[in-house]
């Protein structure tokens, strides 16, 4: 089993659509546990850190679920600026365990 | 506030020529790593670091060697290039552990 698991897509919606990805992890000491977005050959960014409680950032949700090892983002009102790759990113803390999944494609459609 | 600056942008090496990517921050991160991104595939890591004078091996570390002399620089060295170099290089850093990992720009490098 992958330490980082993503459904590759690509996900094809329509502006204003409500779109989700899940990302599994395989080793339960994770601690830390972020979304990256990818444009297509530029370098990943942080779009959000996820926090245990889930957290919210305007129209994107994070959401974490210890007991069965899965991380969610949660897209709302889709734009075509949200076009991208969206990377799930686990890391157990230490320096170089810091595990990149391969990315999910989104691609919002006008 | 340059964050971390990755140069070059581009290069086409031939094969068996050498070089140097550079990388630069001014966070003040001690962690630093390589990665190599090839065409639709995942980010893999090359070698890391803790801290000045400290490195080590990442998951595909051979053909590459590094240092870390100062806080702010982590240069890549190439020898040998191969045609299975060709891909995208990104340094990230690190400001602790756990915290999320920020990224140059990237070196786009063609070995032929």
């Amino acid at each position: 089993r992958k330490e980082v698991e993503q459904d590759p897509g690509p996900f094809n919606v329509p502006e204003g659509a409500t779109v989700a990805f899940n990302c599994t992890y395989s080793n339960s000491a994770s601690q830390s546990f972020f979304w990256y977005r990818q444009d297509c050959r530029k370098e990943p960014k942080l779009l959000m850190s996820v926090y245990s409680s889930g957290n919210e950032d305007g129209r994107f949700t994070a959401q974490l679920n210890r007991a069965s090892q899965y991380i969610s983002l949660l897209i709302r009102d889709s734009k075509l600026s949200d076009s991208a790759t969206y990377l799930c990113v686990v890391s157990l803390g230490g320096y170089q365990k810091v595990t990149f999944g391969t990315g999910t494609k989104l691609q919002v459609i006008p | 506030n340059a964050g971390v600056t990755q140069t070059p942008k581009f290069r086409i090496l031939k094969i068996g020529q050498s070089m140097t990517l550079q990388c630069t921050q001014d966070m003040n991160h001690n962690y630093m790593y390589w990665y190599r991104q090839d065409p639709g595939m995942g980010l893999k890591l090359i070698y890391y670091s803790v801290g000045a004078g400290i490195t080590d091996k990442g998951e595909v570390p051979n053909g590459y060697n590094v240092s870390r002399s100062t806080t702010e620089d982590f240069p890549l060295r190439l020898e040998l290039a191969a045609p299975s170099q060709t891909s995208v290089y990104f340094c990230a850093t690190q400001g602790g552990l756990g915290s999320p990992l920020h990224f140059g720009n990237g070196t786009r490098l063609t070995v032929t």
